[in-house]
Parts: structure tokens; sequence; C-alpha cells
């Protein structure tokens, strides 16, 4: 089983739906956990934390199961700009990043 | 705030030469990493310093791989020889210290043909 596990998609979506993506880890130690954004031929870019009691940062709301072993990042209103690889990103001793799921919004 | 700065941004070379990767971190940034990224991957970890002392260097390739912080500010990646699978972006990220979140540099397109 991999570390960090996510669905690499693509998920195509049209602008302003809702998407949701989830991950799911395999070390119950893990620490902390984060949700990164990597544009084409760009380098990866912290979108936000993900913190137990769940966060939100404008249309972008994260949570962690911990139970269960896994985090989700829900984008509500897709944009056009929010095209891009959302890569999931466990810390146990060190990173562990996901293979990334791919988003394309059409108009 | 300045970024992390990676240089080459390119680079094209054949198989069995060598190739230096240079990085220098947010300024005051503990911590710093080398990954390896290659097409359709996410990044995987290659070295992991904490101010100039490796942390973790578990899934660098020592044969051929060999990285440095000296004075526990910039770094530097070498290949010494390359073969054709080293094909890849390599990042270099650091943060203020472990479990903070990584900013990254632009990174370096390496081609091994």
């Amino acid at each position: 089983r991999k570390e960090v596990e996510q669905d690499p998609g693509p998920f195509n979506v049209p602008e302003g739906a809702t998407v949701a993506f989830n991950c799911t880890y395999s070390n119950s130690a893990s620490q902390s956990f984060f949700w990164y954004r990597q544009d084409c031929r760009k380098e990866p870019k912290l979108l936000m934390s993900v913190y137990s009691s769940g966060n939100e940062d404008g249309r972008f709301t994260a949570q962690l199961n911990r139970a269960s072993q896994y985090i989700s990042l829900l984008i509500r209103d897709s944009k056009l700009s929010d095209s891009a690889t959302y890569l999931c990103v466990v810390n146990t001793d060190k990173l562990i990043f996901g293979t990334g799921t791919r988003l394309q919004v059409f108009p | 705030e300045a970024g992390v700065a990676q240089s080459p941004r390119y680079k094209i070379i054949e198989k069995r030469q060598s190739v230096a990767f240079w990085c220098n971190p947010i300024s005051g940034h503990a911590t710093l990493y080398w990954y390896q990224q290659i097409l359709g991957q996410g990044p995987k970890l290659l070295i992991q310093f904490q101010n100039n002392g490796v942390v973790d260097d578990s899934q660098l390739p020592k044969d051929r791989f060999s990285a440095e912080r000296l004075k526990g500010v910039d770094s530097t990646l070498k290949i010494q020889p390359a073969k054709l699978e080293d094909s890849a972006v390599y990042l270099c990220a650091s943060s203020r210290d472990s479990f903070y979140e990584q900013y990254f540099g632009p990174g370096t397109r390496l081609t091994v043909t």
C-alpha cells in the first residue's frame, strides 16, 4: 500500500461546480497534513494546512479524519483558475507527497 | 521577501556525465530539502538538511548523488554519473523548521540523453 494515495483524475468540472478530492494515508503516526497546488511546469505551492478541527479558506475547505486516515479538499464555486494538480502531503518524520489529482475546470 | 532561488533552470546532459544544481533558501530558514519529481508523480524527498546537518537522506541514491549545505545556507546537489532515469525536475524547498510549511523554488529541469 502506498504511503499517500490520491485519485489521479482528471476531474473535469464546469465553472461554478463543487468538487471534492480525497486522500488516504497509511501511517497513523502522521503528524501534520497539507494540500499543495501545482500548476503545469511550476513548483508546488502551499494551498492550506489541514487541522483536526477542519479549516476553511474562502472557497476551499479541508478536513482531516484521523480514525479513517484520510484528508479531503472541497472546492466550491470552481473557477477556471482553479485548474491545476492538487497534491496531498502528509508529514510523519518527513513530507510525503501523493501523486496529485488533476483538476480541469471548463467554461 | 525573496523566495527560494535555484539554478540552472534547465540542463541537458548525456548519460554518464556529471551535473550540479544550486539552491539558495529563504533567508532564516533552517531546513532545506531536495526533491526529485518525475513527470506524472509527486515530489520525492532526496535529502533534508537542518542547518548544515543531514536529517534524512534515506532515499538519496548515494552511489551517484551527493549533496552538501556548507555554512547552513545554500546547498548543492550533484549527480555523477547521470543515468537516463535521472531525467526529472529537481526541486529545492525550505522551511523555518521541520514540520512547518515548505516553500519551493522553481526547480531545475534535467534531461539526460
